[in-house]
């Protein structure tokens, strides 16, 4: 399977530390994605790693992308009570770059 | 500029029922893709359009159908309801020559009883 799995399932942090998500996957990649979702509610685009990259930052994020390892991870510095939501990662296989296959997601509660 | 638009919001169907969920996409995007999103889970990929044709599919059976009309908006349809059908249905349109990543609207949350 392509799935993308996210590790931890659940993480619950005090506002202000850093938050780390892990995903690991079984098939090639094109690219890796990453959302956040809000109460069940529509997901929000993060960030978008291409299979050549390694590393990229936007604000807060920065995610790497180790493909001899299948694996992705995100990681949120000083944490916020306003991350509090759902991450998935995402994955574009070769064929159909476009067609996302999505984990089941890491609920990130942070506590003020 | 408008985002990714959805309609209805909610919706109660009874089982063996026929539902249309409507999705605008965001302007300038071309492809739009619908996912299933059961209690829980991530996204399932349904299926995408562009160029008003079918383009990929994913594990989902022919009850499942869609549209894409020349303005680019989209009709999820779902036919002989099923309780399992009971989901958020999400709508995400993108650009095909341009990949960043989906721009998803709010969903649809149908429950089917």
């Amino acid at each position: 399977s392509q799935q993308g799995e996210e590790d931890p399932q659940a993480l619950s942090i005090q506002e202000g530390e850093n938050a780390t998500m892990n995903c690991s996957y079984k098939t090639s990649i094109n690219n890796l994605q990453w959302y956040r979702q809000n109460s069940g509610r529509g997901l929000v685009h993060l960030i978008l790693i291409r299979s050549n990259e390694r590393e990229k930052h936007s604000g807060r994020l920065r995610v790497t992308l180790d493909t001899s390892k299948k694996s992705s991870s995100l990681l949120i510095t000083a944490s916020r009570a306003a991350d509090t939501a759902s991450y998935f990662c995402a994955i574009s296989g070769i064929q159909g770059a476009q067609k996302l296959v999505f984990g089941q997601g890491t609920r990130l509660t942070i506590n003020p | 500029d408008a985002g990714v638009t959805q309609s209805p919001t909610h919706l109660i169907k009874t089982r063996g029922q026929q539902v249309t969920l409507r999705c605008s996409p965001k302007s300038g995007h071309d492809t739009v893709s619908w996912y299933q999103q059961a209690l829980g889970q991530g996204p399932q990929f349904i299926f995408q359009y562009y160029e008003e044709e079918e383009r990929q599919r994913g594990n989902f059976p022919d009850r499942f159908s869609g549209h894409q009309f020349p303005n680019y908006s989209s009709e999820l349809n779902v036919n002989a309801l099923l309780l399992g059908d009971s989901a958020l249905y999400l709508c995400a349109s993108s650009l095909r020559t341009n990949f960043y990543g989906y721009t998803f609207g709010s969903g649809t949350r149908l429950t089917v009883v």
